[in-house]
C-alpha cells in the first residue's frame, strides 16, 4: 500500500468553528508532513513529525495545532481560522525525516475559511 | 524560503513534442527531486537524482543535474495530454531534513 489518505477531501468553516484534518498512511514511514499550498504557488512546509515527536515547526500560528496519534496517522487541528487560511492542505510521508528520501503526498483538504 | 527558481513558468506544446523545464538552486544539496501535480491535486514522486550523479531516465523522463552550476532539467519526451500538470523541482539540502520547493512549472501538453 503506497497511498497517503486524507479526510476530509473538502471543508468549509467559519472562524469561530473548530475543526480537524487527518492523514494517514500505512507504508511504515516514520517521518510525516503538513504542507499548505495557495494557487499557483508551491507546497509550504508547516510541520514534520519524526518518530511520532514534532521536529519542524515553520513558525506557523497557534490556531494550527498538530498531532501526531500513532506511527500510521497525522492530525492538523484548526481553531479560530482567518480568510487567508483557505488553501490546499497536504500531508506526506517519507521512510525518514531527511532531505534524502522521497515524499509521498495524499490527495489534500480543500479549505475553505469563511 | 523557497530556494528553487523555475523556468519556464508556463509551457505550452503540442502533444507528441519534447518540454524541457529548467530548476536553479542556491545550496548544497544532497539531491534534487521532481514532482508533478495535477490541479488541485496532490504531488506526485517523479525521479531522484543524487548530487554525485549527472543524468538520470524513468520511462520518457530524462533528468540532468549540474552541481558546479546549481541547476537541473526535466525533460518529457513525446509528450501527451496527459502530462499536463504542474512541475516542482525540490532540493533535499544537506545542513537539513526538509525539501524546499521551486515556484514550479505549468506544462499543458495540447491534444
Amino acid at each position: 500500500d503506497t497511498e497517503v489518505t486524507q479526510t476530509p477531501k473538502h471543508l468549509v468553516m467559519g472562524m469561530t468553528n473548530k475543526k480537524s484534518l487527518k492523514c494517514e498512511q500505512h507504508m511504515g514511514h516514520r517521518a510525516m508532513y503538513w504542507y499548505k499550498q495557495k494557487a499557483k504557488k508551491p507546497p509550504e512546509l508547516m510541520f514534520v513529525y519524526s518518530y511520532e515527536k514534532l521536529s519542524i515547526n515553520e513558525s506557523v500560528p497557534s490556531r494550527f495545532s498538530p498531532e501526531c496519534p500513532n506511527s500510521s496517522l497525522l492530525n492538523l487541528h484548526l481553531h479560530a481560522l482567518q480568510p487567508e487560511d483557505s488553501a490546499l492542505y497536504l500531508c506526506a510521508s517519507s521512510h525518514r525525516l531527511a532531505g534524502d528520501y522521497e515524499q509521498y503526498f495524499g490527495p489534500g483538504t480543500r479549505l475553505t475559511v469563511t | 524560503s523557497q530556494q528553487g527558481e523555475e523556468d519556464p513558468q508556463a509551457l505550452s506544446i503540442q502533444e507528441g513534442e519534447n518540454a524541457t523545464m529548467n530548476c536553479s538552486y542556491k545550496t548544497s544539496i544532497n539531491n534534487l527531486q521532481w514532482y508533478r501535480q495535477n490541479s488541485g491535486r496532490g504531488l506526485v514522486h517523479l525521479i531522484l537524482i543524487r548530487s554525485n550523479e549527472r543524468e538520470k531516465h524513468s520511462g520518457r523522463l530524462r533528468v540532468t543535474l549540474d552541481t558546479s552550476k546549481k541547476s537541473s532539467s526535466l525533460l518529457i519526451t513525446a509528450s501527451r495530454a496527459a502530462d499536463t500538470a504542474s512541475y516542482f523541482c525540490a532540493t533535499g539540502e544537506t545542513s537539513g531534513s526538509r525539501l524546499t520547493f521551486g515556484e514550479g512549472t505549468q506544462l499543458t501538453v495540447n491534444p
